[in-house]
């Protein structure tokens, strides 16, 4: 079955520290894969997916078929990035969530 | 700039009650969804459509049934209320593949 795994529920850091949180998923075909964040007291929005291949504030997440991971990574963390964010993916029209992780960067 | 709109903030109702929770968007989107997001179990879909009078049973679809009668329109229904319903209820929309945009929530607790 079609899963997605984010096995950390809460990962607190330091501002100026690297951040990875991960994710795992679950799929015979080519997954589509997405990160979504929600800072507090906002929608859910999208963060990154993966075929496009860009940075967006300053995270990056590579596709690992052989892992089949999609971790994202920043080199250096803000308290602005202190938000909840969820690894997604896409198949036959559907979009599947994981269970989140909550980033908490401190000062 | 609101792109899906929710009609509802806050509800409280009562155990038992037939609930409607309202979704439009206004991107021409045939991809609708509804998610419940509970604390340390994420986002999880309820159902969802591909297109108008179209659905597809999510994980949890027990309890809940949909209604798509226009493109623009998503409704999620819960027959008969309960406790266990209680949660943050988003609705969600895409073209395939691409961003899905998420309205603001509807906070339903069931008394």
């Amino acid at each position: 079955a079609q899963r997605v795994t984010q096995p950390e529920k809460l990962l607190s850091v330091f501002k100026g520290a690297p951040v990875e949180l991960k994710c795992n998923y679950s799929y015979s075909g080519s997954p589509e894969l997405f990160w979504y964040v929600q800072y507090s007291r906002q929608r859910l929005q999208l963060l990154l997916r993966h075929i496009s291949r860009e940075s967006i504030k300053g995270f990056t997440a590579d596709l690992n078929k052989g892992e089949t991971s999609f971790h994202l990574k920043k080199p250096f963390a803000q308290e602005e990035d202190s938000a909840m964010y969820y690894c997604a993916l896409s198949f036959s029209d559907k979009l599947i969530f994981g269970t989140g992780t909550r980033l908490q960067v401190f000062p | 700039d609101v792109k899906v709109t929710q009609s509802s903030r806050y509800l409280v109702k009562r155990t038992g009650e037939k609930v409607f929770l309202e979704c439009v968007q206004d991107m021409d989107h045939e991809n609708m969804f509804w998610y419940r997001q509970d604390p340390g179990l994420g986002l999880r879909l309820i159902y969802f459509s591909y297109d108008v009078k179209m659905k597809e049973k999510g994980d949890i679809p027990e309890g809940y049934s949909v209604s798509r009668e226009k493109k623009e329109r998503f409704s999620l229904i819960l027959e008969s209320a309960s406790t266990n319903q209680t949660s943050m209820y988003l609705c969600a929309s895409s073209l395939s593949y691409v961003e899905a945009f998420f309205g603001q929530g509807t906070r339903l607790t069931v008394v």
